[in-house]
């Protein structure tokens, strides 16, 4: 079974500092993976998901960007963060989707709370 | 925007009691998904319904899905303390080679033990 991991778990930052979170998956490859964030007492908001190593697609415009290294590794940055970048960060992993047919569930990590000062 | 909007907000009921939680959504979709969120974790998933599925059953978990009204239902029978949670609909809509999640705000759940 897929495993994801995520760190940290939580993250206090200045306003202005730089961010990188990371997201690793075990126990599957070639996967869709995904960053989601949560703001307190709201849904999840994708921000940006990925089909392969270096292809990152943005769903909204903002002050984070996303990158694929290797194909079970993603990772979410800023180079200076706002105080509107606090919340609950989830990596989200499921399998590569290539038909209209396919229905599968998400995976999701155990998040990192960020905190931004 | 959000896809899915659930139904109630918050909900609080003793244990042994059923819940019964609503999704309504917007679009045309592929599949809906109901996950639980323990506080301050990560979601998991527990059921999925296709778009051509009526109802569906999981253990204590029942899903229904009307498509001409575009919303679901999530009922959990006999419940329990650990039941208490935050639980969201999804709604899957597949465009090419890719697919998106839309996610509800969620309803939280308290089961008084």
């Amino acid at each position: 079974s897929q495993t994801i991991h995520q760190w940290p778990a939580t993250l206090v930052q200045p306003v202005g500092s730089p961010l990188s979170l990371e997201c690793t998956v075990e126990g599957t490859s070639n996967p869709n993976l995904y960053w989601y964030r949560q703001a307190a007492g709201r849904g999840l908001q994708l921000l940006f998901y990925s089909v392969g190593i270096g292809q990152i697609s943005s769903e909204v415009p903002q002050n984070l960007s996303a990158s694929r290294p290797q194909d079970r590794q993603f990772i979410l940055s800023s180079k200076k963060l706002l105080l509107s970048d606090s919340g609950f960060y989830l990596c989200a992993c499921g399998p590569r989707q290539g038909s209209a047919k396919d229905n599968s569930p998400l995976h999701f990590g155990n998040g990192t709370r960020l905190t931004v000062t | 925007s959000q896809q899915g909007e659930e139904d109630p907000q918050a909900l609080s009921i003793q244990e042994g009691e059923n819940a019964t939680m609503n999704c309504s959504y917007k679009t045309s979709i592929n599949n809906l998904q109901w996950y639980r969120q323990n506080s301050g974790r990560g979601l998991v998933h527990l059921i999925l319904i296709r778009s051509n599925e009526r109802e569906k059953h999981s253990g204590r978990l029942r899903v229904t899905l009307d498509t001409s009204k575009k919303s679901s239902s999530l009922l959990i029978t006999a419940s329990r303390a650990a039941d208490t949670a935050s639980y969201f609909c999804a709604t899957a809509f597949y465009t090419g080679a890719n697919s998106k999640l839309t996610f509800g705000k969620g309803i939280t759940l308290s089961v008084r033990p």
